[in-house]
């Protein structure tokens, strides 16, 4: 199985400051035929369900806010906050859809400072 | 409006079995691949078993090879979990998730998720 890992497992960020979260696999999840990153990122508010915002790395999902940005390519990844908001508040995701099984990584905690 | 809606989920005791089901409604259901992703009391997200469109092709996380059954009716849109031999580490919310695309199974990113229905395995 491919494993996603995370880093850090929480950070917190002053409201309109910059929050970062990385995420590395295991192996490359890079098809190299089609030259896409099998790679998502999913926001996960207290109670809810996790929500999409991120597929293949770096294309948003349609009516994701504009602050929320995918990067990376091969095993390293990023999703960056360009501007925190309160609602952004949530545990945060990365899977890979490479291989099977999907894997998850183990969730980033974002709070305001 | 796009929906996935479960049920079934429950108390029930180690060695028991369970029958969850994740109604769809506001897309063509067929199409899409279907999975279920489950999360314990304060932990992350596990997949935890997969079906295509047509149903023909089904994939299983280890941990539940052999004890869970993934189907669908599509006539009914409707999603199925079968779960057997439950264990107390089977305690989870599962949610049915939809995949974005209409490839093939397993290879593209959950775009719809359901609210999730809690399932608890203890005596």
């Amino acid at each position: 199985d491919i494993v996603m890992t995370q880093s850090p497992d929480s950070l917190a960020v002053s409201l309109g400051e910059r929050a970062t979260i990385n995420c590395k696999s295991s192996q490359s999840v890079l098809y190299s035929s089609s030259n896409k990153n099998y790679l998502a990122w999913y926001q996960q508010k207290p109670g809810q369900p996790p929500e999409l915002l991120i597929y293949w790395a770096s294309t948003r999902e349609s009516g994701v806010p504009d602050r929320f940005s995918g990067s990376g390519s091969g095993t390293d990844f990023t999703l960056t906050i360009s501007s925190l908001q309160a609602e952004d508040v949530a545990v945060y995701y990365c899977q890979q859809y490479y291989g099977t099984p999907p894997t998850f990584g183990q969730g980033t905690k974002v709070e305001i400072k | 409006e796009v929906q996935l809606l479960e049920s079934g989920g429950g108390l029930v005791q180690p060695g028991g079995s369970l029958r969850l089901s994740c109604a769809a409604s506001g897309f063509t259901f067929s199409s899409y691949a279907m999975s279920w992703v489950r999360q314990a009391p304060g932990k992350g997200l596990e997949w935890v078993s997969g079906i295509s469109g047509s149903g023909g092709s089904t994939y299983y996380a280890d941990s539940v090879k052999g004890r869970f059954t993934i189907s669908r009716d599509n006539s009914k849109n409707t999603l199925y979990l079968q779960m057997s031999s439950l264990r107390a580490e089977d305690t989870a919310v599962y949610y049915c998730a939809k995949e974005r695309g209409v490839g093939a199974p397993l290879d593209d990113a959950f775009d719809i998720w359901g609210q999730g229905t809690m399932v608890t395995v203890s005596s």
